[in-house]
């Protein structure tokens, strides 16, 4: 079974890096798109961006200038790092694996396994 | 991006009823859509993918359907451990959006 979990600090200080890992278990990296999704307090879900097994990146527009992910397959680990953080990026950040499931033509993606989620505070 | 939008943002409904939720997609998605469930506390968990597709071990009583703008996630038989916030999320082209949740409450 394959599970995620991530760590991090609970408390980033304004304008500082939010960095945060998702270590995988029961499951290799290789073949799927890993990726951070967070949830603001009491509102809906933001897709961060994801990354393949061979490094390829995927940003949202939003976020772009601020995140970047890495990979480290030894570890079986990805990784976040947000930069210039403010109280607006306060959020329970999720890692999840993104799975492709294609037929002959066409090919569907889909989160199947979440990490448990950790909070962010990003506070003085 | 594509904007996600769902309807209602809340419902009431008691055990055993039929609910359904519905979704909608700024432009058309094909049937690249997918559904989750969020109890509070908890990660989403894949219920619907590929518009009406069950995920493996999720019960039959869920359904999805519907394609290019216009989707729904029905419960049948609603049971007490259904009632939580559902999610629509479409995977047709990055950046991924998802929809801004139905929370289904006991009636």
């Amino acid at each position: 079974q394959v599970q995620l979990q991530e760590s991090g600090p609970g408390l980033v200080k304004p304008s500082e890096t939010l960095s945060l890992t998702c270590t995988v278990s029961g499951g290799s990296l290789s073949s799927y798109y890993w990726t951070w999704i967070r949830q603001s307090p009491g509102k809906g879900l933001e897709w961060i961006g994801y990354i393949h097994y061979s490094g390829s990146t995927s940003y949202n527009p939003s976020l772009n200038s601020r995140v970047t992910m890495s990979i480290d397959a030894s570890k079986n680990q990805f990784s976040l790092s947000l930069s210039s953080v403010t109280a607006a990026d306060t959020a329970v950040f999720y890692c999840a694996r993104r799975t492709q499931r294609c037929g002959r033509t066409i090919c569907y993606a889909y989160f199947d396994y979440w990490g448990q989620g950790t909070l962010v505070t990003v506070s003085s | 991006d594509i904007q996600m939008t769902q309807s209602p943002s809340s419902l009431s409904a008691s055990v055993g009823d039929r609910v359904t939720i519905s979704c909608r997609a700024s432009q058309t998605i094909s049937s690249y859509l997918n559904w989750y469930q969020q109890k509070p506390g908890k990660a989403p968990k894949l219920l619907i993918y590929a518009a009406s597709s069950l995920q493996s071990g999720v019960p039959s009583r869920f359904s999805g359907g519907g394609s290019e703008t216009d989707f729904s996630l029905t419960i049948n038989n609603l049971q007490p451990e259904d009632f939580a916030t559902y999610y629509c999320q479409q995977s047709y082209s990055t950046p991924q959006t998802f929809g801004g949740g139905t929370k289904v409450e006991i009636k």
